[in-house]
């Protein structure tokens, strides 16, 4: 399949380990964090979001954490499975219409 | 219910050719968002199309254009291509004013220049 990054930075987990990604933002003015799942040869999939107004939100097997003090914002995947591994991409947005996405970070996890 | 189409989904182009990628929306969406994603790197936002009419433009030279038609397909224009364009082209479609979660891309156009 198609690589989506071959100079990522690597976290590698084992599988049924808790997962942790991390990502610094840059702008203080953005309203919104989107956290994006990219699997070789696909687009980014939507994995869960956060408004800056949050610091903590739960989804299914994942939670997002968001520091605003120093623009930070992190990906938690409980219980990670072979199924998760991907590249993720924390996103910001400041207006509604254009997302700036960070450089993203390839997660592996070992059976 | 098609999601996101993109097409063609590899292209090969000389330098200094053009080339004309494609995007269908999903079903129900009348927005569409052009992003760039640079081999090891996360996309960038070329424009966004709505109503036929370029809403917002990131920070890409005049050699990038876009249309998009009354059934809210768009289609991204890259003329004088350069080496630097090789990368996957990303097509996202959503309703005006939903929010971003509500955003769905495609899988992509590979372009490789040479």
């Amino acid at each position: 399949g198609e690589s989506v990054g071959l100079h990522l930075p690597t976290l590698s987990v084992q599988e049924g380990d808790n997962s942790i990604i991390n990502c610094a933002y840059s702008n203080s003015a953005s309203d919104y964090f989107i956290w994006y799942k990219q699997e070789s040869g696909k687009g980014p999939q939507f994995i869960i979001d956060i408004r800056s107004n949050m610091d903590k939100r739960q989804g299914q097997r994942v939670t997002v954490l968001l520091n605003k003090t120093v623009k930070h914002l992190s990906l938690q995947i409980a219980a990670t499975q072979p199924g998760d591994s991907a590249v993720y991409f924390c996103a910001e947005n400041t207006g509604r219409r254009a997302l700036t996405f960070g450089s993203g970070t390839r997660l592996q996890v070992q059976p | 219910d098609a999601g996101v189409t993109q097409s063609p989904t590899h292209l090969i182009k000389t330098r200094g050719q053009q080339v004309t990628l494609r995007c269908s929306p999903k079903s129900g969406h009348d927005t569409v968002s052009w992003y760039q994603q640079a081999l090891g790197q996360g996309p960038q936002f070329i424009f966004q199309y709505y109503e036929e009419e370029e809403r917002q433009r990131g920070n890409f030279p005049d050699r990038f254009s876009g249309h998009q038609f009354p059934n809210y397909s768009s289609e991204l224009n890259v003329n004088a291509l350069l080496l630097g364009d090789s990368a996957l082209y990303l097509c996202a479609s959503s309703l005006v004013g939903a929010r971003f979660t509500e955003a769905f891309f495609g899988q992509g156009t590979r372009l490789t220049v040479v």
